[in-house]
């Protein structure tokens, strides 16, 4: 059965520096989403594209955030600098069409010390 | 008000038990939606689609009442297996904060 990958599937970091995550999504999938979900809470959508073009990044802290889906496939969140309320989990998921359920990769959890 | 929310829970209920979950959503226009279950530290995964008819899947139930914008998850004879929390998405997949859900022997 086709999944989303995501690497890695944990990381630490010290706040002030630099992360990146990758979601590789379903093959043949044009929506890409990213979330960040803190414990307790439900997932928040950060940005979404349709194929490379972001659909949606109102919520996405812009000063320190970035995301990229250059060829349309993969996809790679960005933190510059970290925080310490950045440690979240990072979820990726990715949709066929947009009637259609999403399908949600294993996440990256982030700790910012 | 949040674009979907959800009952706050958590709820604690005995095995066998019969449990509801309501979803109010703010946009009239949504035309799709869903209940994800989470277990605790993993990816939200699909539980049902909900149709505007309504639908069944086993002990699970499923039903949207657009006049009042609210969609509801119906459990029937809950197991220990059912602990997790449920999260309702609409469908430009906004989600609710989720409900948790612990079913005792």
């Amino acid at each position: 059965e086709a999944e989303v990958a995501q690497s890695p599937r944990y990381k630490i970091t010290e706040k002030s520096q630099a992360v990146a995550f990758w979601c590789d999504p379903i093959s043949g999938h044009a929506t890409l989403y990213w979330y960040r979900q803190i414990l307790g809470q439900g997932p928040e959508l950060l940005v979404q594209f349709q194929d490379e073009s972001v659909v949606d990044d109102s919520q996405l802290p812009k000063d320190r955030f970035s995301a990229e889906r250059l060829k349309g496939v993969d996809s790679t969140l960005k933190i510059q600098p970290a925080e310490l309320g950045d440690s979240a989990m990072y979820l990726c998921a990715s949709r066929l069409e947009i009637y259609n359920e999403q399908f949600f990769g294993p996440g990256t959890r982030l700790t910012v010390l | 008000r949040k674009e979907v929310e959800q009952d706050p829970g958590p709820f604690n209920v005995p095995e066998g038990a019969t449990v509801a979950f309501n979803c109010t959503y703010s946009n009239s226009a949504s035309q799709s939606f869903f209940w994800y279950r989470q277990d605790c530290r993993k990816e939200p995964k699909l539980l049902m689609s909900v149709y505007s008819s309504g639908n069944e899947d086993g002990r699970f139930t499923a039903q949207l009442n657009r006049a009042s914008q609210y969609i509801s998850l119906l459990i029937r004879d809950s197991k220990l297996s059912d602990s997790a929390t449920y999260l309702c998405v609409v469908n430009d997949m906004r989600f609710g904060a989720g409900t948790r859900l612990t079913v005792k022997p």
